[in-house]
């Protein structure tokens, strides 16, 4: 059975600070790995998808890489600013009996301070 | 275009009531998921559609169950509810399959009680 985790569970910085958050899964024949953010009592927004094929996908500030070796992905956000703040999920797209599955982590809670 | 959009965005229900929860997709997708958040679990996969067809479940009781009409349009419902199917159920869509860039939509706030 598919596990996803995430660390750090929060984290805190300054403005203008580069973080990186961490992704970890235990069975690496995976289809893809997606990131998304999420607003406070809103839905997911889709921030980056890495196919199993690929080592990583970069937009404006966002970079992910993918190990799947490893089991690990990180998301890389260049210069935060505080509209960064949310929480940051991750999913592994894995093969099951029936098709493909979903598995998020639990996320990770970003705040970035002006 | 118009994002995925779902109702009821907020709902009250009693033990063992029913309830059936829409989610329209965006237009020209085929596929639509379904999620269970709770702060205990985190983001837990229903089940998925395409083209009518459920494709892909995840691990819940058989209260929980869907559908998809033609117009790509899906329902899920929940049976007898319980007060830990209290949740925010999120519904998302794809052009094709699931395994695409997925767009979810605001969600349905469930309480039980």
């Amino acid at each position: 059975k598919q596990e996803v985790t995430q660390i750090p569970a929060a984290l805190s910085v300054p403005e203008g600070e580069n973080l990186v958050l961490n992704c970890s899964f235990t069975d690496s024949a995976i289809y893809n790995l997606q990131w998304f953010r999420q607003d406070p009592g809103k839905g997911l927004t889709s921030l980056l998808l890495i196919q199993s094929s690929q080592r990583e996908q970069t937009s404006g500030r966002l970079n992910a890489s993918l190990d799947k070796s490893s089991g690990r992905s990180t998301l890389y956000i260049a210069a935060s600013q505080p509209g960064d703040s949310a929480t940051y999920l991750c999913a592994s797209v894995i093969p099951d009996n029936y098709g493909q599955n979903f598995v998020f982590g639990p996320g990770t809670r970003l705040s970035v301070l002006p | 275009k118009a994002g995925v959009t779902q109702t009821p965005r907020y709902l009250i229900k009693t033990r063992g009531q029913q309830v059936t929860l829409s989610c329209s997709p965006i237009s020209g997708h085929r596929s639509v998921s379904w999620y269970q958040q709770t702060p205990g679990q985190g983001l837990q996969f229903l089940f998925e559609y395409f083209s009518e067809t459920q494709r892909n479940k995840g691990n819940f009781p058989g209260r929980f169950s869907g559908r998809q009409f033609s117009n790509s349009r899906s329902e899920m419902n929940v049976s007898t509810l319980e007060l830990g199917d209290s949740a925010l159920y999120l519904c998302a869509s794809s052009l094709k399959v699931s395994t695409d860039t997925q767009y979810f939509g605001p969600g349905t706030r469930l309480t039980v009680l």
